[in-house]
């Protein structure tokens, strides 16, 4: 298995620019959470979705956010316009049906940077 | 915010010596794990403890967990320089992990 899939490894940006990072989830699993890790806020969730849809939202910083899962296999979180505050690394993580999120995985995360 | 504190926020031990990293929660739980994440990298399971156990064993891993207290402690006996990472506590009712305690283990 190859795990969960993030795309760009690295991302580095201008202030202004919109970001979109990738994932994709382990086979099989149905449900799909983003976090942000800063050294000042720690890993915070951002979104959970369970079989596509989303669940809990209440960690998207604001507008300027957004995320989708168009079907069980990507997922989507998008960022317009970035500022310099959303540096971090975003993570993604699945978990398999039938064990209430008992393990999550993670993917190696996006580094990003918005200068 | 941190759902979950953990102490200390960083630790420096000697190869060979035993880590105690303990953990705070604030909201109920249904289990409570713990993630270990190596510089650079994604979180990683190690274990599960559920709310009516008290004590789990994994290996080098023991886990205890208090939930009159909402605590739990992580225990890594006989460490190894290839311990060191930062270690997370994770409430599954609340999906939030805790600060993290930075583990430095020297040869």
């Amino acid at each position: 298995d190859a795990g969960v899939i993030q795309s760009p490894r690295h991302e580095v940006t201008e202030m202004g620019q919109e970001v979109t990072l990738r994932c994709k989830p382990i086979s099989g699993h149905n449900s799909l959470f983003w976090y942000r890790q800063t050294m000042m806020r720690g890993l915070e969730l951002l979104i959970y979705f369970n079989n596509n849809v989303p669940i809990d939202d209440s960690g998207m910083p604001e507008d300027r956010f957004s995320a989708k899962m168009p079907n069980a296999s990507f997922s989507t979180l998008k960022i317009q316009p970035s500022e310099p505050r959303d540096s971090a690394v975003y993570f993604c993580a699945s978990s398999p049906p039938g064990q209430n999120n008992e393990k999550l995985f993670f993917g190696s995360g996006t580094q990003l940077s918005v200068l | 915010s941190q759902q979950g504190e953990e102490d200390p926020q960083a630790l420096s031990i000697q190869e060979g010596e035993n880590a105690t990293m303990n953990c705070s929660y604030k909201t109920s739980i249904n289990n409570l794990q713990w993630y270990r994440q190596n510089s650079g990298r994604g979180l990683v399971h190690l274990i599960l403890i559920r709310s009516n156990e008290r004590e789990k064993h994994s290996g080098r891993l023991r886990v205890t967990l208090d939930t009159s207290k909402k605590s739990s402690s992580l225990l890594i006996t006989a460490s190894r320089a290839a311990d060191t990472a930062s270690y997370f506590c994770y409430n599954n009712n609340d999906m939030r992990f805790g600060a993290g305690t930075r583990l430095t283990v020297k040869p």
